[in-house]
């Protein structure tokens, strides 16, 4: 199985500022044929389930504030939300759907 | 609006066995890639089993075996019979929506249920 590691565990960003989060796979999510890498991120806000935030590393769903991007190619990844609102605190995962099984990080809490 | 609800969680003897459901709306479950994936409080996210449109079943290897995926068309509904249960089974099973990119990879996620409680002990 492919492993996804997250970093950090604990984000504390101040109102207004850039948060950055890392993930990296065990082995290159990018697929040559068409040169996409099958990577998701998921906000989970306490009590909710999780929400799709973007799609093949970069794309946002539908609905998704443009200050959250993402970024990467191959194994190294990174969710970036550019001026932190407070709606904003939750956890927040990566999956990679590059092969079977999907897998998971661990996920990292953003916290004011 | 797509929506997802699961019941049937509860608390079960090693051993005992289990059915949980997941009633959609606004969409059809014969269409997607319909998942269960679990997470014990406090943990990571562990996916369980998909049951495709064709109506194929891939389980992870931790519960081949014990569990069962299915889907009732008619009811709209998805579920996952549990047998053989472990104590490590204790976890919140949530039911989720795949999506595809394309030809290639698996699934990721753009719907999920609240998750119902499976407690073994």
């Amino acid at each position: 199985d492919i492993v996804m590691t997250q970093s950090p565990a604990v984000l504390s960003v101040s109102l207004g500022a850039r948060a950055t989060i890392n993930c990296k796979s065990s082995q290159s999510l990018l697929q040559s044929a068409n040169n996409q890498n099958y990577l998701a991120w998921y906000q989970r806000k306490p009590g909710q389930p999780p929400r799709l935030l973007i799609y093949l590393a970069s794309t946002r769903d539908s609905g998704v504030p443009d200050r959250f991007s993402g970024s990467g190619s191959g194994t190294d990844f990174t969710l970036t939300i550019s001026s932190l609102q407070a709606e904003d605190v939750a956890l927040y995962y990566c999956q990679q759907y590059y092969n079977s099984p999907p897998t998971f990080g661990q996920g990292t809490k953003l916290e004011i | 609006e797509v929506h997802l609800v699961e019941s049937g969680g509860t608390l079960v003897q090693p051993g005992g066995s289990l059915t949980l459901s997941c009633v959609a709306s606004d969409f059809s479950v014969s269409s997607d890639y319909m998942t269960w994936v679990r997470q014990v409080p406090g943990q990571g996210l562990e996916w369980v089993s998909v049951i495709y449109p064709g109506g194929s079943t891939y389980y992870a290897d931790s519960v081949k075996g014990r569990f069962t995926i299915s889907r009732h068309n008619s009811k709209n509904t998805l579920y996952l019979q549990m047998g053989s249960l472990r104590t490590e089974d204790t976890a919140i099973y949530s039911c989720a929506r795949g999506r595809r990119s394309g030809y290639y990879g698996v699934e990721y996620f753009d719907s999920w249920g609240q998750g119902t409680l499976v407690s073994v002990s």
